[in-house]
């Protein structure tokens, strides 16, 4: 069993409707929590960073963490053919140690 | 933020040849982290690069494989040494300005013939 586990997709929704995204882990060492999207041929930026239990918001998009049931989330809102990319969680145990990445979702917003 | 420069952005390279990849950061970071992404896969650490010390590798990797230098706070290299097709991957520098968060380079994208 992989420590992060992630739902590959494809996901695809209309444009304008709320992506949700998941991740499960098996660690309850991991307090730092991070989502990055990756476009094809480019690196992966990142989106949201958290620590611990709770939410955060950043524009059209809100992070979850329920590290009770070791679950994390992402929701974009009034997504746009723009989002359509490759979704990656990362997640570790101290400040600027390194990253367990889980495998990706691939979503894909249709005009 | 880091923003941080890779070289090259891409090769062709022949099998059994080594080929260095550069990271260059506009600020100076004591964390540097080199990953690498194999087609259609997440991310997989190769090795942790401090400056002052010998690299940290993960399971899997060596050094005599993935020779790394970290001459500097700013810079870093990783060399893909006797390449195989096995090793056309997207090798990815990132850095963690202690804050916790990881900045990623745009990859250097290597196809092994």
């Amino acid at each position: 069993q992989k420590e992060v586990e992630q739902d590959p997709g494809p996901l695809s929704v209309p444009e304008g409707a709320i992506v949700s995204l998941n991740c499960t882990y098996s660690n309850s060492a991991f307090q730092y929590f991070m989502w990055y999207r990756q476009y094809s041929r480019k690196g992966p930026e990142l989106l949201m960073y958290t620590y611990s239990s709770g939410n955060k918001e950043d524009g059209r998009f809100t992070a979850q963490v329920d590290k009770s049931s070791k679950y994390i989330s992402l929701f974009i809102r009034d997504s746009q053919p723009s989002d359509s990319a490759t979704y990656l969680c990362a997640m570790s145990g101290a400040a600027g140690n390194k990253l367990t990445f889980g495998g990706g979702t691939r979503v894909l917003v249709k005009p | 933020s880091a923003v941080i420069s890779q070289k090259p952005s891409r090769d062709i390279c022949q099998r059994g040849t080594s080929l260095t990849i550069q990271c260059q950061v506009d600020s100076q970071v004591t964390m540097m982290f080199w990953y690498r992404q194999q087609p259609g896969q997440s991310l997989t650490l190769i090795a942790t690069a401090n400056q002052g010390s010998e690299a940290t590798y993960e399971s899997g990797f060596v050094i005599d494989k993935f020779p790394i230098s970290r001459p500097n706070l700013t810079f870093s290299t990783l060399t893909v040494s006797n390449m195989s097709p096995e090793d056309s991957s997207i090798y990815l520098c990132s850095v963690s300005p202690n804050t916790g968060e990881l900045f990623f380079g745009e990859g250097s994208r290597l196809t092994v013939l």
